[in-house]
């Protein structure tokens, strides 16, 4: 059974904190994805990357930053926490190729802001 | 940018057709998949389409036309269990999934 695995259900930090949001996939998936999941504005593409120590800007960077040292692990990172950023984070993954379709989405990370 | 738009919410009675409607303007096109998501859950993959027309899996099918940038997800003979949202998303390059902001279905007895 495919797995993708977010470290943290639920977070609260504060402003200014720097905050790490971990996924983990177990199918050797290429490419892995952060979005952020907003009522009314659905899910947005934070960054993806497309093979080990690569990556790649979405539709929303700003204030966010990536790493992907290892295939199975893509971590996203909030350098310094801001009340707007308060959202429910979404990691995916799914294999190379434009042919290959659907995502696998991790259960999600709820991240509070104060 | 890209511009996908669907329906905030429907609500049909259980045993019944809903029929939730897509239509999108992006700057490219390689498929167009529909998603559930229970409230509280992950998304999960119900359907790919690449190709114009009618795909059908079960309970389910999904209609494109790449031409109108119009697709609809049908979900027949309704269950309770079918309550949930649904997010339609366009690959527009290699990599790139872009999502509407979903249409929450409501199932009555």
């Amino acid at each position: 059974d495919v797995k993708v695995t977010q470290s943290s259900r639920y977070l609260v930090k504060r402003t200014g904190e720097k905050v790490f949001l971990e996924c983990v996939q177990d199918m050797d998936h290429e490419n892995m994805f952060w979005y952020r999941q907003d009522p009314g504005l659905g899910l947005r593409l934070i960054y993806f990357s497309y093979d080990v120590k690569m990556k790649e800007k979405g539709d929303i960077p700003e204030g966010y930053s990536v790493s992907r040292e290892k295939k199975e692990r893509f971590s996203l990172i909030l350098e310094s926490a801001s009340t707007n950023q308060t959202s429910m984070y979404l990691c995916a993954s799914r294999e190379r190729g434009w042919e290959a379709g659907e995502l696998f989405f991790g259960e999600g990370s709820r991240l509070t802001v104060l | 940018g890209q511009n996908i738009d669907q329906p905030t919410e429907m609500t049909a009675t259980e045993g019944a057709i809903v029929q939730i409607n897509c239509t999108y303007q992006t700057s490219g096109f390689n498929g167009l998949f529909w998603y559930q998501q229970h409230a509280g859950e992950a998304p999960t993959f119900l359907s790919y389409n690449v190709l114009d027309g009618l795909e059908e899996k079960g309970r389910f099918s999904s209609f494109l036309s790449r031409s109108k940038g119009y697709s609809y997800l049908l979900l027949k003979e309704l269950q309770m269990k079918d309550s949930a949202s649904y997010l339609c998303a366009v690959r527009d390059g290699d990599y790139k999934l872009s999502f509407g902001a979903g249409t929450t279905v409501t199932v009555r007895a």
